[in-house]
């Protein structure tokens, strides 16, 4: 099964922040690649798939890249309502390891 | 709007069973593949199951199989988890979350509220 590997587990940033999250498959999926945030007591939220493709009704200032076997995540100007926990997930089939650990962002 | 809504959960001792319950409305439930995902308290997700768009074809997490079965009634627009021989390792919330663009390998861009699941005597 493909793993995947996030970092870092927590991000402490400030509102204005740019921030990068980054997410690594033990072999390549090339760009079938998710990233969700989830807030306490909440469902995940689709927020990029394909690697890069901005969900609908998602801020511009996320972005994803990578292709292969490593990803990012990037926030710029944080705001808000953007500390929660962001999870990756690959789709280059399902396992119980298609999601990452988790990386907590967190407020400064 | 696109709705999921979980219903089933509760208290079970270990060795027990539980059906967990999906009601989807807003999109045509019979057109997508659906998923269940879990996540144990303070933990992250794990995937579980997953059924494509006419129950004809299903899969597992290792960790599940042969103790889960996952189906559906299209008719009644209902994904169900059935779930025998809990374990303590089986406490969660379980979530039921849709395949984006009903295809078979996609990520997922609905989730319902989820239903949380207690396995302990």
């Amino acid at each position: 099964d493909i793993q995947m590997t996030q970092s870092p587990s927590t991000l402490s940033a400030s509102v204005g922040d740019r921030v990068t999250i980054t997410c690594r498959a033990s072999q390549g999926i090339y760009t079938w690649l998710a990233w969700y945030q989830q807030k306490p007591g909440k469902a995940p939220k689709l927020l990029i798939y394909k690697a890069s493709t901005l969900e609908s009704g998602v801020p511009s200032r996320f972005s994803g890249s990578g292709s292969g076997t490593e990803f990012t995540l990037t926030i710029s100007n944080l705001q808000p309502d953007d500390f929660a926990t962001y999870y990756c997930q690959h789709y280059y089939g399902y396992s119980r390891d298609s999601f990452g650990q988790g990386t907590n962002l967190e407020i400064k | 709007e696109v709705q999921l809504v979980e219903s089933g959960g509760g208290l079970v001792q270990p060795g027990g069973s539980l059906r967990l319950s999906c009601a989807a409305s807003g999109f045509s439930f019979s057109s997508y593949w659906m998923h269940w995902v879990r996540q144990a308290p303070g933990k992250g997700l794990v995937w579980v199951s997953r059924i494509n768009s006419d129950g004809s074809s299903t899969n597992y997490a290792d960790s599940v199989k042969g103790r889960f079965t996952i189906s559906r009634d299209n008719a009644k627009n209902t994904l169900f988890l059935q779930m025998n021989s809990l374990r303590a390792e089986d406490t969660a919330v379980y979530y039921c979350a849709r395949g984006r663009g009903g295809y078979s390998y996609v990520p997922f861009d609905y989730w319902g509220q989820g239903t949380l699941v207690a396995v302990s005597s």
